[in-house]
This record gives C-alpha cells, sequence and structure tokens, in this order.
C-alpha cells in the first residue's frame, strides 16, 4: 500500500462544478503539499499546511492530522482549471524528502 | 524575475552515452532537488543538496550523479549506468527543508534509444 493515496485518480466535470480532490497518508508528517502539474510539464506550489485550512482565490485545502486526511477543493470550476493536482506529505523523520502521491488527472469541460 | 530554468525542454541520446541535464536558480535557495517522473507514477527523488558542495542519494539515485559547486547551479548526468534512462526529470529548489514551498523547473525530457 502507497504511504500517500490520492482520489480520484481521473475526474472530469462540467465548467462550473465544485470539485473535491482527496488525499491520504499513513505516516507523521510535519507539512503537506498540494501542486498542480499542467499538459507542459510544469508544477507549480498551490499550498503548504500543516493543520486548518488555507484559500487562495477558488482553491481551498483542508487537513486533518487526526483522520491523515486533506481535501483540495477548487469552487466554480473553469477549464483553465483542468491539471494534474498533485499531493506530497515531508515525513517527521527526513527534512528533505517528500513522499509524493500519483496525483489526480483533473479535466473540465466548457 | 526570480526562478528555476532546465535546460533543454527535450534531448535525445543514444544508449550508453552519459548527458548532463542543466538546472540553474536565481531564487537565492539553499536546497535543490532532482526528480523523475515516469507516467501514472509519483514523482521519485534522485538526489537533494541542502548547501553547496554537499548533495545526498535520494530513492533512485543509482545510475545518476550530482554536482553543487555554486548555489545556483545543480546539473545532474544521467550515466551509462542508468538501466531505463527515458523519463521526464524535474529540478526542484527550496529555502530550506520540505517546510518551505517548492519551485520547479518546466523540466527536461530525455529519450535514450
Amino acid at each position: 500500500k502507497n504511504e500517500v493515496e490520492q482520489s480520484p485518480q481521473n475526474l472530469t466535470a462540467q465548467e462550473g462544478e465544485f470539485i473535491t480532490i482527496n488525499c491520504s497518508y499513513s505516516v507523521g508528517i510535519s507539512a503537506l503539499h498540494w501542486l498542480q502539474q499542467h499538459p507542459g510539464g510544469g508544477i507549480v506550489s498551490l499550498f503548504m499546511l500543516s493543520s486548518g485550512k488555507k484559500k487562495h482565490g477558488r482553491l481551498i485545502a483542508t487537513i486533518n492530522i487526526q483522520e491523515k486526511h486533506s481535501s483540495l477543493h477548487i469552487t466554480a470550476s473553469h477549464p483553465r482549471d483542468s491539471a494534474v493536482y498533485i499531493c506530497a506529505v515531508g515525513h517527521m523523520d527526513s527534512n528533505y524528502q517528500l513522499i509524493w502521491g500519483a496525483g489526480t488527472k483533473l479535466i473540465i469541460k466548457p | 524575475d526570480g526562478g528555476i530554468t532546465q535546460s533543454p525542454k527535450y534531448l535525445f541520446r543514444k544508449e550508453g552515452q552519459n548527458v548532463t541535464l542543466s538546472c540553474e536558480q536565481n531564487l537565492n535557495h539553499d536546497a535543490m532537488y532532482w526528480y523523475r517522473q515516469d507516467p501514472g507514477q509519483g514523482l521519485r527523488l534522485i538526489y537533494y543538496s541542502q548547501i553547496v558542495n554537499d548533495f545526498q542519494k535520494g530513492d533512485i539515485a543509482e545510475g545518476y550523479s550530482v554536482s553543487r559547486e555554486k548555489k545556483e547551479s545543480f546539473p545532474l548526468t544521467v550515466t551509462s549506468a542508468q538501466k531505463n534512462p527515458t523519463a521526464f526529470y524535474l529540478c526542484a529548489s527550496s529555502e530550506g527543508s520540505y517546510n518551505s514551498p517548492l519551485h520547479f523547473g518546466n523540466g527536461t525530457r530525455l529519450t535514450v534509444t
């Protein structure tokens, strides 16, 4: 079993829909990252969080440390949100190594 | 604007040849990383460096080598000993440990035939 599991693997939705992507992990962590990878390959960091909730524009990230679970929400989704969303966790025992999820491929249709 | 530059974007090599991928950053970050991405898989860490003249192996270092002679530069050499070198390679940097955001380059797609 992978230490970081994302669901769903693939998600297709209509423009305007509310999107939720989930990330569960099985190790003790100090931080959780959400990142976005566009079709060209470049990766952008969206959020880094260790507790609670963060919001940036239409994106919201939450984390529940006790349940070892995080969610990334997109409100009023738009075709430009189409990308792969990746969850990664910083293991408590390592300062520089992240454990990566396999990613969720999101397609928003106009 | 500050950022990370990887070059080239696409690279083709014959089997048995060593090839060096470039990564330069002007963010003044101490830590730099090399990741490999294969289709349908999560990123895997090849090497990382916390400071100039020091670097550590990641999970899949065999067949790769790096150097960190300058803070700004962290080149990766894919040697002929790497059995499956065809992949997408991403370079990243951060201010310190993983408790700071990662900044990525646009990647180099290496094809070895």
